[in-house]
């Protein structure tokens, strides 16, 4: 049971570059997330997906897109990467239950934009 | 904005102290839950507390909710080396879960 399966763990992009971050979860959850962690920001929502079929915006979403592909997988897309975007990326899934609904995270995908 | 701000920002105390955190948030919420992070890696689910809950206790974990003030506290009590790492509050909302910046806990030995 691998829990949620983030790839690739490192990438380093110029700028203007394109790539798509990909996030899959084996275990049935609904709901998806993006987050991305700043050195003393925490971490901040950039996209999520309470349900297969439905994505929304979070607190930083310009910049990203995403793809809820089917339940399993969940991708974040950078069209034209930019040095303010190099980041720690965190993928994380949850049930879907409003009353008790902890996030598995992902072990993150380390960005660096030059 | 829904965003919790835990206090402090850092912490440093000797193993075997009790350690407390706060985190507090703007917007009403449907629940508050407390996760642990060590050095980057992903985080860990510590403890949900329902917003009609005003105390939760798992192990040497022990959260409050007031919800009156918008506030819950984690104490962590009889400290050990091991619990070295960030904490974070985070805020649900419908499906909307929001984190704080988090408290940078160290503990000396």
């Amino acid at each position: 049971n691998a829990g949620v399966t983030q790839t690739p763990k490192f990438q380093v992009l110029k700028t203007g570059q394109s790539m798509t971050l990909q996030c899959a979860q084996d275990m049935n959850h609904n709901s998806m997330y993006w987050y991305r962690q700043d050195p003393g920001m925490g971490l901040r929502l950039i996209y999520y997906s309470a349900s297969e079929g439905t994505t929304d915006k979070g607190e930083v979403p310009n910049g990203y897109n995403v793809s809820r592909l089917n339940k399993r997988e969940f991708s974040l897309r950078l069209e034209s990467a930019a040095p303010s975007q190099t980041s720690v990326y965190f993928c994380a899934s949850s049930i879907r239950d409003r009353n008790n609904s902890p996030l598995h995270f992902g072990n993150g995908t380390r960005l660096t934009v030059t | 904005s829904q965003q919790g701000e835990e206090d402090p920002q850092a912490l440093s105390i000797q193993e075997g102290e009790n350690a407390t955190m706060n985190c507090s948030y703007k917007t009403s919420i449907n629940n508050l839950q407390w996760y642990r992070q060590n050095s980057g890696r992903g985080l860990v689910h510590l403890i949900l507390i329902r917003s009609n809950e005003r105390e939760k206790h798992s192990g040497r974990l022990r959260v409050t909710l007031d919800t009156s003030k918008k506030s819950s506290s984690l104490l962590i009590t009889a400290s050990r080396a091991a619990d070295t790492a960030s904490y974070f509050c985070a805020t649900s909302r419908d499906d909307k879960i929001i984190f704080g910046k988090g408290t940078r806990l160290h503990i000396l030995p």
